[in-house]
């Protein structure tokens, strides 16, 4: 079966620009969660959305926003990019992401963000 | 809150060997540990997942146990092999309003050289 699916997988922005990454979940996963991936700062979770609701956020500004639709394929958008944004972002999805839920997370590939 | 520590934070060894990564977590209240793999730059590929009730984990050359009690992961891999060099990570979910966020240890970086 399809696993999870990042696009784009690179991307090279402007300082000031915004960006939208997006990741479609293994069909059935209905909760997805979004990560920021640096050297220095290591894996930090951004927010996790279950049926188009966003149920947890992480410690990061008002800049980073997420989404869920329908289908359960989620966007998320940064705007006013900053240097300090650059990183490998990972999305995730769980088949509940709760109770009851032994399968754990699927990581997608990543999408590559690089602010110049 | 919770924090999960890898230790250590680098290893490398010669082909064959047996070898133990550790991961600790400050809140014993886990829903899971699931143990990771990522090679460089790429996203993580899940090796085992360990329910709380569960003490041990199994599949192929890896091993993953798990103490609550004491807060302790770790990962066994037997034999190990060129292949196996990657960055390990574990991560834990906490039971309550954040079940459905992992925690992350910062990982440990394998070299297995032949």
């Amino acid at each position: 079966k399809a696993g999870v699916t990042q696009t784009p997988r690179y991307l090279i922005k402007t300082r000031g620009q915004q960006v939208t990454l997006s990741c479609s979940p293994i069909s059935g996963h209905r909760s997805v969660s979004w990560y920021q991936q640096t050297p220095g700062q290591g894996l930090q979770f951004l927010f996790e959305y279950f049926s188009e609701t966003q149920r947890n956020k992480g410690n990061f500004p008002g800049r980073f926003s997420g989404r869920q639709f329908s289908n359960s394929r989620s966007e998320m958008n940064v705007s006013t990019l900053e240097l300090g944004d650059s990183a490998l972002y990972l999305c995730a999805s769980s088949l509940a992401g709760g109770q009851g839920d032994i399968y754990g997370y699927t990581f997608g590939s990543g999408t590559r963000l690089t602010v110049v | 809150k919770q924090e999960v520590t890898q230790i250590p934070a680098a290893l490398s060894v010669p082909e064959g060997e047996n070898l133990v990564l550790n991961c600790s977590f400050t809140d014993s209240a886990i829903y899971n540990l699931q143990w990771f793999r990522q090679d460089p730059g790429k996203g993580l590929t899940s090796l085992l997942l360990i329910q709380s009730s569960q003490r041990e984990q199994t599949s192929g050359r890896l091993n993953a146990s798990l103490d609550k009690s004491s807060g302790r992961s770790t990962l066994y891999i037997a034999a190990s092999q060129p292949g196996d060099s990657a960055t390990y990570l574990c991560a834990v979910r906490r039971r309550g309003s954040t079940l459905g966020r992992l925690y992350f240890g910062r990982g440990t970086q394998l070299t297995v050289w032949p």
